[in-house]
């Protein structure tokens, strides 16, 4: 069975940093796309970043490339979103999925509040 | 960055009705659009992929259709737990966006 925790989130002053993770199990790690998808309080789904199985590519967000990094030990089945330089607008739920298109696994999601 | 545009924004229905909601998108998509279901304070579930396959284990009372830029869900029967929200999300380029949601109630 297939089962992705994400952990990390936290309380942060705006301008500060925090690394996520994500935890996966039950499938070939290394083998497959993953993706970061956000979600700020009442509002909707907004994408933030994906790495490829090997983690030779990746892409991001506009409102996040330069300030984010997205990797991935596959040794450790762990999936890691780097936030620095966080504003007030990068609050939210931050969720890992499985695979680059169509994300048929989520995590439970982890809360990152940004905020003085 | 290709806008999905999601309507309506929310809906009341009752049990066994027929809901449709529309996504289109500001550019063609091809069929790389993805459905999901969102109840409060759980991660999305993907329902539909590919505009119309249906994800493993979701009811058939869901169904997707369209193609270009024009697509549908569909859900034949509403039932008790399908009150949620839904999102669209095109995966044909990059930046992946989805819709703003439609909000499923109870009427």
């Amino acid at each position: 069975e297939v089962h992705l925790l994400e952990s990390g989130g936290g309380l942060v002053q705006p301008g500060g940093s925090l690394r996520l993770s994500c935890a996966a199990s039950g499938f070939t790690f290394s083998n497959f796309a993953m993706t970061w998808v956000r979600q700020a309080p009442g509002k909707g789904l907004e994408w933030v970043s994906s790495i490829s199985g090997s983690g030779r590519t990746t892409h991001f967000a506009d409102s996040v490339r330069g300030r984010f990094t997205i990797a991935r030990d596959n040794s450790k089945n762990t999936l890691y979103l780097q936030l620095n330089s966080l504003r007030a607008d990068d609050t939210a739920v931050y969720y890992c999925a499985h695979g680059w298109n169509a994300h048929d696994y989520w995590g439970q999601g982890t809360l990152v509040t940004v905020s003085s | 960055d290709i806008q999905m545009t999601q309507f309506p924004s929310s809906l009341s229905a009752s049990v066994g009705d027929r809901v449709t909601i529309t996504c289109r998108a500001s550019q063609s998509v091809n069929n790389w659009v993805a459905w999901y279901q969102q109840k409060p304070g759980k991660a999305p579930k993907l329902l539909i992929y590919k505009a119309s396959s249906l994800d493993s284990g979701v009811p058939s009372s869901f169904s997707g259709s369209g193609s270009g830029t024009e697509f549908t869900l569909t859900i034949s029967s509403l039932q008790p737990d399908d009150f949620a929200t839904y999102y669209c999300q095109q995966y044909d380029s990059y930046p992946r966006t989805f819709g703003l949601g439609t909000k499923v109630e109870i009427k």
